[in-house]
């Protein structure tokens, strides 16, 4: 159990376009959900928090007009790279977290974004 | 600022051997504690929670929290070349998200 999808694994974009990234808990209800960017050899780095049906909280220095993030459903997030940049060029992941006390975080396999 | 600490190593150790992993925070309000491994290129997985002071086996693996010392370790019993990747500490206060250590680095040597 407990299995987080992100689609697609790995995208190639042209500067200037905008890129959408999904994330899905397969087999549990995400009351949140959450954003993270890492770049080579460095840690993680938090973006934002969804909630379902609410804005996305977002991380100080994250620009919410950039990176656009929608919780649709307590199964589903969506990040939105918009017009991309090559400083963009990451490994972005997404976690969820599920309705239990627990407060165990999954994370999905991760997006590599490359912006030429 | 909320800090979670740890050893970037790398950590090396030989085939076989116990590999300890430290972690230390700074928040003395965190009630959740997780350990993730990342492997190069992947997204972390969740390895161990522990919420509790004192040990937490599973396996090979063993987690420790000492909240009076504001300190969380993960032993890896019998280590293999396969456990070689980056370990994440993550520390949570209610309400609050995770913070995420900066990972420490194990290699384990055939």
């Amino acid at each position: 159990g407990a299995v987080v999808s992100q689609h697609p694994s790995w995208v190639i974009c042209k500067s200037g376009t905008s890129v959408k990234i999904e994330c899905r808990s397969l087999d549990f209800q995400a009351t949140t959900m959450f954003w993270y960017r890492q770049f080579p050899k460095q840690s993680l780095m938090l973006m934002a928090t969804s909630n379902e049906g609410s804005k996305a909280t977002y991380e100080q220095g994250v620009e919410k007009d950039k990176f656009l993030i929608n919780h649709a459903s307590l199964t589903l997030s969506t990040l939105t790279v918009t017009s991309a940049h090559p400083e963009d060029s990451s490994f972005y992941i997404c976690s969820a977290r599920a309705r239990t006390a627990s407060y165990e975080q999954y994370f999905g396999p991760g997006t590599r974004l490359t912006v030429t | 600022q909320k800090e979670v600490e740890q050893n970037s190593g790398p950590l090396s150790v030989p085939e076989g051997a116990i590999a300890s992993l430290n972690c230390t925070y700074s928040d003395r309000g965190s009630q959740s504690f997780f350990w993730y491994r990342q492997y190069s290129g992947k997204s972390p997985e969740l390895i161990m929670s522990i919420y509790s002071n004192g040990d937490k086996e599973d396996g090979r693996f063993t987690a420790q929290l000492n909240k009076a010392s504001q300190y969380v370790s993960l032993l890896i019993r019998d280590s293999q070349p396969s456990d070689s990747a980056t370990y994440l500490c993550a520390v949570k206060n209610y309400g609050q998200n995770f913070v995420f250590g900066p990972g420490t680095r194990l290699s384990v040597l055939p």
